[in-house]
């Protein structure tokens, strides 16, 4: 298994546009989760669902982030529009059934995004 | 609410030295605590979970819940530990919403 895979991996866009982050679990994991990288926040957790669903979305920073989960594998985030401020690395991550709660929670690469 | 503090934003030791990373939570109940490493160009995995009390490439971390730390540890620094470490807390009424701390640089030097 590749493991998570995160695409693009690299996304530099100016003020204003949408951005869209892609991300493909690992196969037969039910939870997935979308974190965010900055120096002065460390990694916060976005948004994560199960079987789909979003559960939790509470660490949404506002209503320009929006995430799908359209099917098992395969899940998008997006901006729209961006702002320099949302320049951060953005990680995928997938679980499987509650071992996510003990820490077993795969990441991907990440996509690291430069809003100019 | 639930809070994990890494007060170190850098830590560079010598090869051979010992190596304390801190970690300090809040957190009202019994949190499960984990240490999280990112090595150069590689992704964020999981290190060790405070219970499964095993030692994992020397680390070690002990939960003190009086002083609520959950200190990363290793009595001899070799080159290959230098990486991003984050301390994590996972705790009720969302396990899986994990809280990360802001992380610590640990630089080896040789």
């Amino acid at each position: 298994d590749a493991g998570v895979i995160q695409s693009p991996r690299h996304e530099v866009t100016e003020m204003g546009q949408e951005v869209t982050l892609r991300c493909k679990p690992i196969s037969g994991h039910d939870y997935l989760f979308w974190y965010r990288q900055t120096m002065m926040r460390g990694l916060e957790l976005l948004i994560y669902f199960n079987n789909n669903v979003p559960i939790d979305d509470s660490g949404m920073p506002e209503d320009r982030f929006s995430a799908k989960m359209p099917n098992a594998s395969f899940s998008t985030l997006k901006i729209q529009p961006s702002e320099p401020r949302d320049s951060a690395v953005y990680f995928c991550a997938s679980s499987l059934g509650r071992a996510g709660a003990k820490g077993e929670q795969y990441f991907g690469p990440g996509t690291r995004l430069t809003v100019t | 609410a639930q809070r994990v503090t890494q007060p170190e934003k850098l830590l560079s030791v010598f090869k051979g030295a010992p190596v304390e990373l801190k970690c300090n939570y809040s957190y009202s109940g019994s949190p499960e605590l984990f240490w999280y490493v990112q090595y150069s160009r590689q992704r964020l995995q999981l290190l060790l979970r405070h219970i499964s009390r095993e030692s994992i490439k020397g680390f070690t971390a002990d939960l003190n819940k009086g002083e609520t730390s959950f200190h990363l540890k290793k009595p001899f620094a070799q080159e290959e530990d230098s990486a991003m470490y984050y301390c994590a807390l996972s705790g009720r009424p969302t396990p899986l919403r994990l809280v990360f701390g802001a992380g610590t640089i640990l630089r080896v030097k040789s």
